[in-house]
Order: C-alpha cells, then sequence, then structure tokens
C-alpha cells in the first residue's frame, strides 16, 4: 500500500509492561511525527523526526517514552512501564516537506493502546 | 496560554449555511497554517493549507489568515450534513513541529 501503516492496530496489555508501536512511513517522506489522542481530545505532540533526527522531543511525556526512526524510514514508538493514563490511539503522520516548510501530513490509522 | 487554541463546540447549524469556525495561535513566527478534518474514529486529513494573510478559497472551503491578530478561520458554505466531524487548526511552529488545537466539533442537522 501507498499509504502510512501502523502496527499494531490495538494493543491491550497490563500496566507496567513495555509496548512498541510501529510507524511505516510513504516512501521518500523526510518528515514523521507522532501524536497521541486521547479519548475525545485533541492531537497532544510527541515527537518529529527530519530524517533519523529528532529536532524536537518536547513532546515526550515522560522518561518512559522514547522514538527512534531508521534508515529514514520505519520508526518505532516505545512506551516502558506503561500507565493507565498511557491509554490513547498513537497517530503517526508523515510529510514530504520539512525544515521549515510544513507541508501535508498524511496520517496512518492509528494503534489504539488500552492499559489496564 | 496554548499554543493552539479553538473553541471545542459543539457548532451546530442547518444544512445550506455557512459555517464558521475559528482558531488563534500564540507563536508570532508561524508561516504555515492547516485545517484538518477528522470524523469519529478515523484520522484526520487536510482539507485546506494557507501561508498568506487574506482568503484562499477551495470549493465550498475558504481559509482566512491575519497574522498580525494571530488568527485563522475555515468557512464552509452550503453546508452539508456529511461535513458533521471535528475541525482541527495546526499552525507550524518555530521549530518545525506542526500544533494541533483542540478541535471543534461541527454537526450539520438536515
Amino acid at each position: 500500500g501507498a499509504g502510512v501503516s501502523q502496527s499494531p492496530s490495538n494493543k491491550v496489555t497490563e500496566k507496567g509492561k513495555d509496548v512498541e508501536l510501529r510507524c511505516d512511513p510513504i516512501s521518500g517522506h523526510t518528515a514523521l511525527y507522532w501524536y497521541r489522542q486521547r479519548l475525545g481530545q485533541g492531537l497532544e505532540f510527541l515527537i518529529y523526526f527530519q530524517g533519523n533526527s529528532a529536532p524536537d522531543k518536547s513532546g515526550l511525556p515522560s522518561d518512559r517514552f522514547s522514538a527512534e526512526r531508521t534508515g529514514e524510514s520505519v520508526s518505532t514508538l516505545t512506551i516502558q512501564r506503561t500507565q493507565q493514563e498511557d491509554s490513547a490511539v498513537y497517530l503517526c503522520a508523515s510529510s514530504l516537506m520539512g525544515q521549515g516548510n510544513t507541508g501535508e501530513l498524511f496520517f496512518g490509522e492509528g494503534s489504539r493502546l488500552t492499559v489496564l | 496560554q496554548k499554543e493552539v487554541e479553538q473553541n471545542s463546540g459543539p457548532l451546530s447549524v442547518p444544512e445550506g449555511a455557512i459555517a464558521s469556525l475559528n482558531c488563534t495561535y500564540s507563536d508570532r513566527v508561524s508561516q504555515s497554517f492547516f485545517w484538518y478534518r477528522q470524523y469519529s474514529g478515523k484520522s484526520p486529513e487536510l482539507i485546506m493549507s494557507i501561508y498568506s494573510n487574506g482568503d484562499k478559497e477551495d470549493g465550498r472551503f475558504t481559509a482566512q489568515l491575519n497574522k498580525a491578530s494571530q488568527y485563522v478561520s475555515l468557512l464552509i458554505r452550503d453546508s452539508q450534513p456529511s461535513d458533521s466531524a471535528t475541525y482541527l487548526c495546526a499552525v507550524n511552529m518555530f521549530t518545525d513541529k506542526l500544533i494541533f488545537g483542540t478541535g471543534t466539533r461541527l454537526q450539520v442537522f438536515p
């Protein structure tokens, strides 16, 4: 497929477990974004990558959250020692543009995380 | 002060009316502004982008930007029930991150 792909689409985990969420951006898109959306809320910025570098990590809620991107392609968002407040839909988006000229973001379908 | 602010709504308009959605932002150096639409249970999709002061029209949609007032708006003419969704304002910030407002829920009733 040509769109942004995220996996898993649904993840149920127990409090205290680690989870990894994966994002495959559109081929050739240099910018990649992670957002969190709690039920009935807006999009909360987490981190964005330009290439494999993350110029702005200011949105990561705590040191339990980390993200990396390799090969200017796949990105993984890792949440360690999950808490119930981490329950949300995690959205990944990619963009062809960046460096001060943010273009259209194409979103994946999201990974819905439920922490019991 | 939130970086991007929107009235959460719901904004209810009758079919055929004009819906007016508003957004203010805090960063004076912001250069790129976007309106995304999000249907319930779906991911956001871009409907309009605007970069210069003034109006930009695309079909039934018109985006308006006033950088001096740090204000962006979206007008939807001839509103249809299919326009019922949450409309998210997004602003490019100094470090290139794209910040979204909390969204305005629009309801168009027949």
